[in-house]
């Protein structure tokens, strides 16, 4: 059974860092792109970004709107994904889900979430 | 990037009634769009893929239909459990972009 299970979400000031970790199990790590996903509280979801497979580099990807202050990576002997998110802004306040990509882009398993919340 | 919007933003409808959702693409995305449901306090589940094909486990009661930047989510027969939030996604071009939702009511 595939399983997906975020942390290190919680409250941070404006201008802070933060890392969250997606716990995989149920399935063969490397051989999956994982994602990551952001919904603010009552809104859409947003995609953030990707980190590809061992058989494509694991090459990254983002969405504009975070490029440059948030960076995915992935420990592949621990089956850990990882967000590092700097200076945070209020706008980021959100669910963090860590998401497996289908080949066609869509998001069939989706972690359970964990919130993080920017304020002073 | 490609917008996504949604209609209606909320809709109540009763037991046993049909309900259809509407997504609309700002470009041609070649039915590469999928259709997700979130309850409260759950993250979104994929119901629908590639516009039209229905994700394994899901109620043949739920289809969903459309081409070109018009896209549709229909549920028949509606049952008590679909209350819920639905939202459309694109995964035609990065960034994969997601509709407004449409929060769905018992009546």
């Amino acid at each position: 059974e595939v399983k997906l299970l975020e942390s290190g979400g919680g409250l941070v000031q404006p201008g802070g860092s933060l890392r969250l970790s997606c716990a995989a199990s149920g399935f063969t790590f490397t051989d999956f792109y994982m994602s990551w996903i952001r919904q603010p509280p009552g809104k859409a979801p947003e995609w953030l970004g990707v980190i590809r497979n061992k058989a494509n580099g694991y090459t990254t990807e983002y969405n504009p709107s975070v490029k440059g202050r948030f960076t995915i990576s992935r420990d592949n002997t621990q089956n850990i994904l990882y967000l590092q998110m700097n200076t945070l802004r209020a706008k980021d306040t959100a669910i963090y889900y860590c998401a497996i990509p289908a080949p066609g882009d869509w998001f069939a398993y989706w972690g359970q979430g964990t919130l993080v919340t920017v304020s002073s | 990037d490609i917008q996504m919007t949604q209609s209606p933003a909320s809709l109540s409808a009763s037991l046993g009634e049909t309900v259809t959702i509407e997504c609309l693409a700002s470009e041609d995305i070649y039915s590469n769009l999928a259709w997700y449901q979130q309850k409260p306090g759950k993250s979104p589940q994929l119901l629908i893929y590639y516009a039209n094909s229905l994700n394994d486990g899901v109620p043949s009661r739920f289809s969903g239909s459309g081409s070109g930047t018009q896209y549709s989510l229909k549920i028949n027969s509606l049952q008590s459990e679909d209350v819920s939030i639905y939202f459309c996604q694109q995964n035609y071009d990065s960034p994969w972009t997601f509709g407004g939702g449409t929060k769905l009511e018992l009546k």
